[in-house]
């Protein structure tokens, strides 16, 4: 089966970089994706990493290593809309492109 | 444009009762998944509807659980004779499914309360 661990809160000052982790153990996968979701709201799709390495979308980018089962999200120049949940996801090596969920991150942006 | 529409927003339900929950996606997207959320948790696969027929259906937690797909669009979720454990939000979310990155876009959901 398929695991994915994240921190469950994060703290942060506006402004600052902030760096959210997701380990994961999986038999075998065909990408990371991440999700922001407000509170009460839907779930948006943020980034994706197919291959090993850093994919760089405005003030957020995420990264990648398949040996060290490990990927993260970076968001940088914090505003306070970013408090939000985010989501690491597996995306299953089958034909089905379901998508396994973390538990998400709650990222509180202090001014 | 149009996202993914899902209807109620809100359900109250008394326990036992039968309840239906509604999935319009986006226009063209071929697949459709639907999750579950419980309270300050991740999100909790379901189903998924390629077209009209489901291949996966190993998420559905008991024969309670059960959905289908019309014209290739609308998605309808039924769960009957309801447990106050099924309280939670319903979400769904559609996608070009041949792509790549399979994003998927996610409807805002129906919070399912099971008094």
């Amino acid at each position: 089966g398929q695991s994915l661990e994240q921190p469950s809160e994060v703290t942060a000052v506006e402004g600052a970089i902030v760096q959210i982790n997701c380990t994961y153990q999986t038999s075998g996968f065909y990408g990371l994706s991440w999700y922001q979701q407000h509170d009460g709201g839907a779930p948006t799709f943020l980034s994706y990493n197919a291959l090993d390495g850093l994919e760089e979308t405005g003030r957020f980018s995420s990264f990648l290593s398949r040996s060290d089962s490990y990927g993260y999200l970076l968001l940088q120049e914090l505003q306070m809309k970013d408090s939000a949940s985010y989501f690491c996801a597996v995306r299953e090596a089958s034909n089905t492109g379901k998508l396994i969920f973390g538990q998400g991150t709650t990222l509180q942006v202090k001014p | 444009g149009a996202g993914v529409s899902q209807s109620p927003s809100n359900k109250v339900t008394e326990k036992g009762k039968d309840v239906e929950l509604r999935c319009d996606p986006i226009s063209g997207h071929t697949a459709l998944y639907w999750y579950r959320q419980s309270l300050g948790q991740g999100l909790e696969f379901l189903i998924y509807f390629q077209g009209n027929s489901a291949p996966d259906k190993s998420g559905l937690p008991s024969d309670r659980f059960s959905a289908e797909r019309t014209g290739g669009s609308v998605s309808t979720l039924t769960i009957q004779r309801t447990q106050q454990e099924d309280s939670a939000v319903y979400l769904c979310a559609s996608s070009f499914r041949d792509r790549a990155k399979n994003i998927q876009y996610f409807g805002a959901g129906t919070r399912l309360s099971v008094l």
